[in-house]
């Protein structure tokens, strides 16, 4: 089975500051690895995908996440964040091929302030 | 907009009562899932069909029932209600079954509240 921790439930930061949401899985298998954003009262929107290849993957948004195998992290990452990017960020995993369905962290609230 | 039609987008209701949720995927996705958002439980995978199979089955109690359609639309089926089961209930379509096909797309979500 797999899981996902998301280390942080709140992350306040100052616009144009960089910001690092932390996310970690745990799985025996291999993984496909995902971020959404939820923006208020809206659904899901994927932000970004790891399936395979180079470990960094750049996202819609100026969002980036790093891939670390050893580690077994996927940490979302943008060097200059906007009030715009205030939302719900999810962290998710599904297992590699065979059946898609995600595994989700609990969130992290990005609080982007003036 | 996600491609992903979900109605209604509000559901007000009382406990013991009957709801049905309805899921229209994008347009030639054979995948549809469902997904249950709430405080305490987090956002978790209920279950998933595929060209009108059920393929994967997550946390649904077995008072929630789903099936979808040769149409390809999906319905969610929730029956003697909680309390508890006050929640965002999103659906998802993806091309595919797995692998390279794996991107869902959700759905707006409909609020469901148990009074």
């Amino acid at each position: 089975a797999q899981s996902v921790t998301q280390l942080d439930s709140q992350v306040p930061v100052f616009e144009e500051a960089p910001v690092e949401l932390r996310c970690n899985y745990s799985s025996s298998v291999s993984v496909y690895l995902f971020w959404y954003v939820q923006y208020p009262n809206q659904g899901l929107q994927l932000l970004l995908k790891y399936l395979s290849g180079s470990t960094l993957v750049k996202g819609i948004n100026g969002f980036e996440a790093e891939f670390n195998k050893s580690q077994t992290s996927f940490h979302l990452r943008k060097p200059s964040v906007h009030i715009s990017d205030t939302a719900e960020y999810f962290c998710a995993v599904s297992r590699s091929g065979g059946y898609n369905k995600l595994i989700f962290g609990a969130g992290t609230r990005l609080a982007v302030h003036p | 907009d996600s491609g992903v039609t979900q109605t209604p987008k509000h559901l007000i209701t009382a406990t013991g009562q009957r709801v049905t949720l309805r899921c229209s995927p994008r347009s030639g996705d054979l995948s549809v899932y469902w997904y249950q958002q709430s405080l305490d439980q987090g956002l978790q995978f209920l279950i998933q069909y595929y060209n009108g199979e059920e393929r994967a089955k997550g946390n649904i109690l077995e008072r929630f029932s789903a099936q979808q359609f040769p149409d390809l639309h999906s319905e969610l089926n929730l029956s003697s209600l909680e309390l508890g089961d006050s929640a965002l209930y999103f659906c998802a379509s993806s091309e595919g079954i797995g692998g390279a096909y794996n991107e869902q797309f959700f759905g707006p979500g409909t609020r469901l509240t148990v009074l």
